[in-house]
């Protein structure tokens, strides 16, 4: 069975830093660029970073840039996200994705149940 | 702000059919494939539709999606209880070298 596991999330100080971690399993998993997705509570859903098979090109969202690195483990099947400095806008559910690739099409066909982060004093 | 554009809810009774339309721009739905994922509480997001019309494996005939220009939309027929839940479309833009996603819309099945 095709799976992404998010683990990592929890509660965190204003400036504080988490590492969110994604296992993968039921596919290949360097074959595919994957990447981050969040949902903030009463907002719709967010691209936060992505990275493709080799792990040598990473995108990301402006507001994260600087504070966010994704990175990925091919001999554990895993990816992950060091959030630093994080700030109560960075609250949300974090959902780790297999994203399909290609000139003009990218779309997410696999998808994680996510992992909550809170940022509070 | 999305910057994909879609209604914030919509509704009809069982049985009934419903649309949901997703608008951008020429550089991202205008020159890009759409697709949509179906969002219910405590689940993972589910990929309904993709390359416009495209439907996974598993993915009921029911759903169905289509292109035209800088707009997609989604359509649901024979809706069920069960297809209550957030609808987000996405795609990428070039302007932006960034994936974007509309803000979500609540289908409400009454």
């Amino acid at each position: 069975e095709v799976q992404l596991v998010e683990s990592g999330g929890g509660l965190v100080q204003p400036g504080g830093s988490l590492r969110l971690s994604c296992a993968a399993s039921g596919f290949t998993f360097s074959w595919y660029w994957m990447i981050w997705v969040r949902l903030a509570p009463g907002k719709g859903l967010e691209w936060v970073a992505n990275i493709n098979q080799e792990g040598s090109e990473k995108q990301y969202v402006d507001s994260v840039k600087g504070r966010f690195t994704i990175s990925r483990d091919s001999a554990k099947n895993s990816l992950y996200l060091q959030m630093n400095s994080l700030s109560a806008g960075d609250a949300a559910v974090y959902y780790c994705a297999r994203q399909i690739a290609t000139a003009g099409n990218y779309y997410m066909d696999v998808w994680g149940k996510g992992t909550t982060v809170t940022v509070s004093s | 702000q999305s910057v994909l554009k879609q209604p914030p809810s919509v509704s009809a009774a069982p049985g009934q059919k419903v649309t949901i339309s997703c608008s951008g721009s020429s550089s991202n739905i205008g020159s890009n494939y759409v697709s949509w994922y179906q969002l219910l509480p405590g689940t993972a997001p589910k990929l309904l539709i993709y390359d416009n019309d495209k439907r996974p494996s598993g993915i009921p005939d029911r759903f169905s999606g289509s292109k035209s220009g800088t707009s997609a939309t989604l359509g649901i027929t024979g809706l069920q209880t069960g297809d209550e839940a957030d609808y987000y479309c996405g795609t990428w833009d070039y302007s932006l070298t960034a994936v974007v996603f509309g803000g979500g819309t609540k289908l409400t099945v009454l």
